[in-house]
Parts: C-alpha cells; structure tokens; sequence
C-alpha cells in the first residue's frame, strides 16, 4: 500500500481481555517497529522485526506483551490480561532495511492503534 | 545508549516569525537524527534527517535543520511559521549500529495568526 496502515484505529477493552493489534507495512519495507506512545512514558521502542524474525524483544513491558510477523509482512500486536496501564497509542513502524549503512533509512509511521482499557 | 532532550515543552510564535525548537543527543558513535511532526490523531509524519554531509539540512514544509556536532544538538528551524505548523514536533537519533529510534519528549508548537 501507499503508507503503513493499522487497524483498528480505536480499541476499547475491558481489563484483562485480550487485543490484537495489526500493522501492515508499506510494501517491500522488511523492517518493521512497534512503539508506544503514552503521555506518562513517551515514545518507546517496543520490538523490531527483520522479516519475519525478531532478534530483540526486551523492548516489550511484560511477558503479556508479545508480536509476530508473516510472510515478512503483516504483523501482530498481542496484548493479554490487559492492564489499565496498557492504555497507550501503539504506533507502528516500516522501513527499507537496518544495519550498517541501511539505519540511515527513513521509519514511516502509521496512524496508531489508540488503545483504551477500563 | 542513546538519548534526546528537547528542553522546551511548548513554543509559541505569531504567524510570520520565526520558530525553532530544541534538540539535544546523545549517541556512542555517529548519530543519526531525524525531525517527525504529529497532528492531533495522526501518526508521526517524516520532516527531514541528517546522516552526513552539510550541516544545514533541508526538509518538507519549508523545515530545515542545523547539526551542530560541538554541542550536540539538531535544532529544527523554519523562517517564517504558518497556523498550520501548530503540532507535535519530535527529535529522534539513531545511532549506526542501533535499529530502534530514541525520541525526545516532544514539543507542542502553537502558531497563532
């Protein structure tokens, strides 16, 4: 597609529910990111994708917190038992490549996921 | 480690004056910076970036930027500001052999006519 594109645009939970949040990145980008975006913390970094492998996930919170990505493309934000602190907008992330000369490359960001949990 | 500071929560400038907002970092090795923007309910939007080479730095919008290795910072600048330049401006660096970005906290920019 044209951008990076997340669904849905607003989640509204219950505490201790499970989400799913899905990203789909703009084509032929095989690096993606997941970062949260909340007004005590900021913006942080939460996990990266090389294709479909991550290599570093100690961005993630907790152990509720986990992601995955297939066929080096579309991937999914998994939250469960959420916790009213996991309010946030979980913001994600593509780009061409990473690693030596290609972390110049530019992160294009989707809309965000706006995440309420009651 | 990497980090970015941008000291100023808030700037407000009238139409037509000059704006500039803040950025500070911190890298091991050779930074990489990058200037997003965020309008309310919207994701963060490319402004420009350094990687090497000329100190001035020029984006979208009319933006530009001036990297400043002695004191370590990438302030953004735009000459002449306009209403809709009102957002969320983040400052972000990357160091070579990182691949996650360290954002700043952002600063809220008000232009007001």
């Amino acid at each position: 597609g044209a951008g990076v594109s997340q669904s849905p645009s607003n989640k509204v939970t219950e505490k201790g529910k499970d989400v799913e949040l899905r990203c789909d990145p703009i084509s032929g980008h095989t690096a993606l990111y997941w970062y949260r975006q909340s007004l005590g913390q900021g913006l942080e970094f939460l996990i990266y994708f090389q294709g479909n492998s991550a290599p570093d996930k100690s961005g993630l919170p907790s152990d509720r917190f986990s992601a995955e990505r297939t066929g080096g493309s579309v991937s999914t934000l998994t939250i469960q038992r959420t916790q009213q602190e996991d309010s946030a907008v979980y913001l994600c992330a593509s780009s061409k490549g990473l690693g030596g000369v290609l972390a110049k490359n530019i992160q294009y960001f989707g809309a965000g996921t706006r995440l309420s949990v009651l | 480690a990497q980090s970015v500071a941008q000291p100023e929560d808030q700037v407000n400038v009238a139409e037509g004056n000059p704006l500039t907002v803040k950025c500070t970092y911190s890298v091991s090795g050779n930074p990489y910076l990058f200037w997003y923007v965020q309008y309310p309910n919207r994701g963060l939007q490319f402004l420009l970036k350094y990687i090497t080479g000329d100190n001035l730095v020029k984006g979208s919008y009319g933006f530009e930027a001036e990297f400043n290795k002695s004191q370590t910072s990438f302030h953004l600048k735009k000459p002449s500001a306009l209403v809709s330049d009102s957002a969320l401006y983040f400052c972000a660096v990357r160091d070579l052999n990182d691949y996650k970005l360290s954002f700043g906290a952002g600063t809220t920019v008000t232009v007001r006519a």
